[in-house]
């Protein structure tokens, strides 16, 4: 059974910091991982998404790259700002019995301090 | 905006209860899902339906029950919940239709939630 982890579960830091936030995952027999992020009390958005052939995609001031062989992706940020703050969920997607399944984290809450 | 809306945003509702969750798409996408996210624990999917047509249940009670009268709408009716089945709520789309299941390798695109609380 596929299992996504997002470790820390909370991470602040100050304004202008790049960061990186950090996703593993069991099971390497991935289409693809994605990166959410979520406001309070709202959905989520697509930030990124990395084909299992893919090593990283970029948009604008985000970075993610993925290591499928060792079950891991990473999502940097640079030049960090108040309001990136918001929850990231990473998500991969397999096969289940013919269907596709998307397994979500339990997301990284980030702060950054003014 | 994403392109999808649901509504209500909050709700609050008694055990014994009969209420309604309601999702819009506007993308023209043909693959709906709920989603249910419960605090400190990864989002659970519950329902896909994929060109109107039921494509997973996730081993969702019967007291959740889809129901998908075109490709751009999406409900959830809900009746005798239980206080543990307070969480937000979440609809998705996506482009795919019946090509669901062959790694298409496809965004999804979230509504804001219904916030349910269960008394």
């Amino acid at each position: 059974k596929q299992e996504v982890t997002q470790i820390p579960a909370a991470l602040s830091v100050p304004e202008g910091e790049n960061l990186v936030l950090n996703c593993s995952f069991t099971d390497s027999a991935i289409y693809n991982l994605q990166w959410f992020r979520q406001d309070p009390g709202k959905g989520l958005t697509s930030l990124l998404l990395i084909q299992s052939s893919q090593r990283e995609q970029t948009s604008g001031r985000l970075n993610a790259s993925l290591d499928k062989s060792s079950g891991r992706s990473t999502l940097y940020i640079a030049a960090s700002q108040p309001g990136d703050s918001a929850t990231y969920l990473c998500a991969v997607t397999e096969e289940d019995f013919g269907n596709e399944k998307l397994t979500f984290g339990t997301g990284t809450r980030l702060t950054i301090i003014p | 905006e994403t392109g999808v809306t649901q509504t209500p945003r909050h709700l609050v509702m008694g055990m014994t209860n009969k209420k309604s969750l309601k999702c819009e798409q506007h993308l023209g996408h043909n693959a709906m899902y709920w989603y249910k996210q419960s605090a400190k624990k990864p989002l659970e999917l519950m329902f896909v339906y994929s060109l109107e047509e039921r494509v997973e249940n996730n081993s969702v009670p019967s007291r959740f029950s889809p129901e998908c009268p075109n490709s751009s709408h999406l409900f959830l009716h809900l009746h005798t919940l239980q206080p543990e089945d307070s969480a937000l709520y979440l609809c998705a789309s996506s482009q795919e239709g019946r090509a669901w299941g062959r790694g298409t390798n496809e965004k999804l695109f979230f509504g804001s939630g219904t916030q349910l609380s269960v008394l």
